[in-house]
């Protein structure tokens, strides 16, 4: 059974400019979080889609965004870059509920200059 | 106060130690837990998933829940130098997954 897949593995990426990760959750799985994890801040929760439905938000600027698509793909992106937008980006994959368990794929490293 | 508490360590130990690792959480509608195992520049890898409070059991690792104080820990038996890593804890419930700072271990041959 294939995890949970992020493209890309790495990114650079200047100031002002505009970006689009993806994750491909695991077969099945309906929910994808994702989360932004800095060494300052550990892992910061973002949003979360299911079933093409944002579920949940955190507390970040407009400038982030995301989407989900029917095969629970699901796409975030970041508009205007700001040097303080590097980071890991992770995304996780869940059957469900809010109560299973969430499987995290490899990450996106984001370096904004 | 921060929804979970988690040393940040780093936390040294000889190979064979026992670990403890330990988070504090506030927020009584969590009510399932996970331990993640982080190594540098990769995802978070889920080690254990649990409900109830008390012991699960997983080959080396126990985690252990106690919801009454809002306590739950992670013990690695027989340490091994590729169990250092950093370790996070995520309460979960009421459509919340919140994360551990994360606690970094280092264990030494």
């Amino acid at each position: 059974k294939a995890g949970v897949t992020q493209t890309p593995r790495y990114l650079i990426k200047t100031r002002g400019q505009q970006v689009t990760l993806s994750c491909s959750p695991i077969s099945g799985h309906r929910s994808v979080s994702w989360y932004q994890q800095t060494p300052g801040q550990g892992l910061q929760f973002l949003f979360e889609y299911f079933s093409e439905t944002q579920r949940n938000k955190g507390n970040f600027p407009g400038r982030f965004s995301g989407r989900q698509f029917s095969n629970s793909r699901s796409e975030m992106n970041v508009s205007t870059l700001e040097l303080g937008d590097s980071a890991l980006y992770l995304c996780a994959s869940r059957v469900g509920g809010t109560d299973t368990e969430a499987f995290f794929g490899q990450g996106t490293r984001l370096t904004v200059v | 106060q921060k929804e979970v508490e988690q040393d940040p360590g780093p936390l040294s130990v000889p190979e064979g130690a026992i670990v403890s690792l330990n988070c504090t959480y506030s927020n009584s509608a969590f009510q399932y837990f996970m331990w993640y195992r982080q190594y540098s520049r990769k995802g978070p890898e889920l080690l254990m998933y649990t409900y109830s409070s008390g012991n699960k059991e997983d080959g080396r690792f126990t985690a252990q829940v106690d919801k009454s104080s809002k306590y739950i820990s992670l013990f690695i038996r027989d340490s091994q130098p590729s169990d250092s890593a950093t370790y996070l804890c995520a309460p979960t419930g009421f459509q919340k997954l919140v994360f551990g700072t994360g606690t970094r271990l280092l264990v030494s041959p």
